[in-house]
């Protein structure tokens, strides 16, 4: 079955520091990836989205994400952390299902601290 | 603001009752996903419809029915509630059904008491 795992409960890093919040996939065929993010109080945003062409993709507020399909992994990235990107990070993964209908299927969450 | 809209956001009631919460979706938006969050399952995807047809089911329970309208709100009904139902819901929508890019309401917070 198409799915996503995060192995990660928690990262913790310092203000200036760059972050990767870690995903791995699951999936047959070409995978649709994305990863979401939750702060306090609110629903998911979206950040960014992997479906085909360049590995590294370009998200909103500075976050950037590889696939890399060796390592089945898609991985997010910032260079430089900000307290205010301190939240609940979800990867997702849209899955076919067999009556032609998708559903988008996200991991665990990783929390992410970033630290002053 | 994501513009979408879940009602209520806080629900307190006991087991054994039935509650609704309700979803208006983006403007232009026809698809509506529903999610359970909680925090030993984490998010679960519910059931999906688009223009008003159930496209995709997910882990939703016998108890638990959905519907779209005609202006395409939506609305998630819990019946028999139990304990264990007590969960942040919530609603997305997308303007295609392919789930390309979804936008989350707030969420609903059920309590079973």
């Amino acid at each position: 079955a198409q799915s996503v795992a995060q192995p990660e409960d928690q990262v913790n890093v310092a203000e200036g520091n760059p972050l990767t919040v870690k995903c791995t996939y699951s999936v047959s065929g070409n995978p649709y990836l994305f990863w979401y993010v939750q702060y306090p109080n609110r629903g998911l945003q979206f950040l960014l989205k992997y479906i085909t062409g360049d590995n590294l993709v370009k998200g909103s507020y500075g976050f950037e994400a590889e696939f890399n399909k060796s390592q089945t992994s898609f991985h997010l990235k910032k260079p430089s952390a900000l307290v205010s990107d301190s939240a609940l990070y979800f990867c997702a993964v849209r899955r076919t299902i067999n009556t032609g209908g998708f559903k988008t299927i996200f991991g665990a969450g990783t929390r992410l601290f970033v630290k002053a | 603001d994501s513009g979408v809209t879940q009602t209520p956001k806080h629900l307190i009631t006991a087991t054994g009752q039935r509650v609704t919460l309700r979803c208006s979706p983006r403007s232009g938006d026809l698809s509506v996903y529903w999610y359970q969050q909680s925090l030993d399952q984490g998010l679960q995807f519910l059931i999906q419809y688009y223009n008003g047809e159930e496209r995709a089911k997910g882990n939703i329970l016998e108890r638990f029915s959905a519907q779209q309208f005609p202006d395409l709100h939506s609305e998630l009904n819990l019946s028999s509630l139990e304990l264990g139902d007590s969960a942040l819901y919530f609603c997305a929508s997308s303007v295609t059904h392919r789930g390309e890019k979804l936008f989350f309401g707030s969420g609903t917070q059920l309590s079973v008491l």
